[in-house]
């Protein structure tokens, strides 16, 4: 199965701070997939990167996915309160026919603090 | 516009009473899931639809079943709730499988 792992598990910064959060997985990736969750609630998708090399941005966070496509970053510049959440990556996994899962990282919690 | 709703947001059943929980969605895509997260853990697949075609994980428990009577919604069936079953449960939607999947707000299932 295809495991993902997050780093760092959690991390506390100031406002207006930037910050890099990493995705690892040990298979070759083929669709990965940066959802933000807040406490209660349910995942909001942000980006979603397939090509080696490939960057997406939106407003102030930038994803990247490594020419190798093993490993993801997520950067948000100049951090504010309303960035604070868990951030999941998740990776596409062929299942068979026309079915695919997505498997979670356990997520990284951002706190912003004013 | 929230496009794919979940009701209720919060559930409290008695253990051992069957429970239902539904999702809707007004985006028309083909693929259903539903999903168990506790607390501090990612996201777990239970079972997903792609249209009428049920895929079950292997590791979801026999207690656990599903239905999709049309495209726009889906409902999740606990039979016999255990104090192991309480979680968010959350649903999704996508075009198709290896395309990015929509939640909802999820449903938060106490068992008392």
């Amino acid at each position: 199965s295809q495991e993902l792992e997050q780093s760092p598990q959690s991390l506390i910064v100031q406002e207006g701070k930037n910050l890099t959060i990493n995705c690892t997985s040990s298979k070759t990736l083929y669709g990965l997939y940066w959802y933000k969750q807040k406490y209660g609630e349910g995942l909001i998708f942000l980006m979603m990167l397939q090509k080696g090399g490939e960057e997406k941005s939106h407003e102030k966070i930038t994803a990247k996915l490594d020419e190798k496509k093993q490993q993801s970053s997520l950067h948000i510049t100049a951090s504010q309160p309303s960035h604070a959440g868990i951030y999941l990556c998740g990776a596409d996994r062929y299942s068979g026919g026309s079915n695919y899962k997505l498997t979670f990282g356990k997520g990284t919690l951002l706190t912003v603090n004013p | 516009d929230a496009m794919v709703i979940q009701n209720p947001r919060y559930q409290v059943t008695q253990f051992g009473k069957p429970v239902t929980l539904s999702c809707s969605q007004t985006l028309n895509h083909n693929v259903m899931y539903w999903y168990q997260q506790k607390s501090s853990q990612a996201p777990k697949l239970l079972f997903h639809y792609y249209d009428k075609d049920f895929n079950n994980e292997a590791d979801t428990p026999d207690n656990f079943q599903s239905r999709r009577p049309n495209t726009s919604f889906c409902f999740l069936d606990i039979r016999s709730p255990g104090l192991g079953d309480a979680a968010m449960y959350l649903c999704a939607t996508s075009v198709q499988g290896n395309q990015p999947q929509h939640f909802g707000d999820g449903t938060r299932l106490s068992i008392l």
